[in-house]
């Protein structure tokens, strides 16, 4: 079955700290990956995507996520957050013969001074 | 320009009755998609269309559901004899077209069923 997982539900970070969100999916012979965030009493918008091509994608806001193709995991990390980053971010996948993406649950990211 | 919109941004209805969501996709976005978010869960696909037609409706929950899209433009999602358990908050989203590149969000329409 297509799953995508997002192991923490929560991260508090405080300001200027790195930090990396975790997404796992299940295993498929082709996917794309994006994340999303959500600002509070927001729609979703788009922090970044892998399509094809280099592993290492940079986003807006100065987030950057790795496809893992062997641990089939696309962790979203930012070196250095700001308050403004606090939101909820959610891990996206799209499997090839499917138009519908599979969503993670969304981790909540908490950033305080 | 404009975005992807929705309406209205929050409904609250009694249950047993019915309730429409529209949603206003970016011009020119042949495809279209219904997402509902539950509390604590994560987006859970509804419904895609080309154009008018919807060639995945498997996400649809019940047949109290059902969705429509005219001139390949507005889109409306439609329940029937709400129940509580259908209280979400119901996200559209559209893309130029059916390969896999961004899907453009709604603000979401916030349904409560009392």
């Amino acid at each position: 079955a297509q799953s995508v997982t997002q192991l923490d539900s929560q991260v508090p970070v405080f300001e200027e700290a790195p930090v990396e969100l975790r997404c796992n999916y299940s295993s498929s012979v082709s996917v794309y990956l994006f994340w999303y965030v959500q600002y509070p009493n927001q729609g979703l918008q788009l922090l970044l995507k892998y399509l094809s091509g280099s592993t290492l994608v940079k986003g807006i806001n100065g987030f950057e996520a790795e496809f893992n193709k062997s641990q089939t995991s696309f962790h979203l990390r930012k070196p250095s957050v700001h308050i403004s980053d606090t939101a909820e971010y959610f891990c996206a996948v799209g499997y090839t013969g499917f138009q519908k993406l599979v969503f993670g649950t969304g981790t909540r990211l908490l950033v305080s001074p | 320009g404009a975005g992807v919109s929705q309406s209205p941004s929050n409904k609250v209805t009694e249950k047993g009755k019915d309730v429409e969501l529209r949603c206003d996709p970016i011009s020119g976005h042949t495809a279209l998609y219904w997402y509902r978010q539950s509390l604590g869960q994560g987006l859970e696909f509804l419904i895609y269309f080309q154009g008018n037609s919807a060639p995945d409706k498997s996400g649809l929950p019940s047949d109290r559901f059902s969705a429509e899209r005219t001139g390949g433009s507005v889109s409306t999602l439609t329940i029937q004899r709400t129940q509580q358990e259908d209280s979400a908050v119901y996200l559209c989203a559209s893309s130029p077209t059916l390969s896999y590149n961004e899907q453009f969000f709604g603000p979401g329409t916030r349904l409560t069923v009392l």
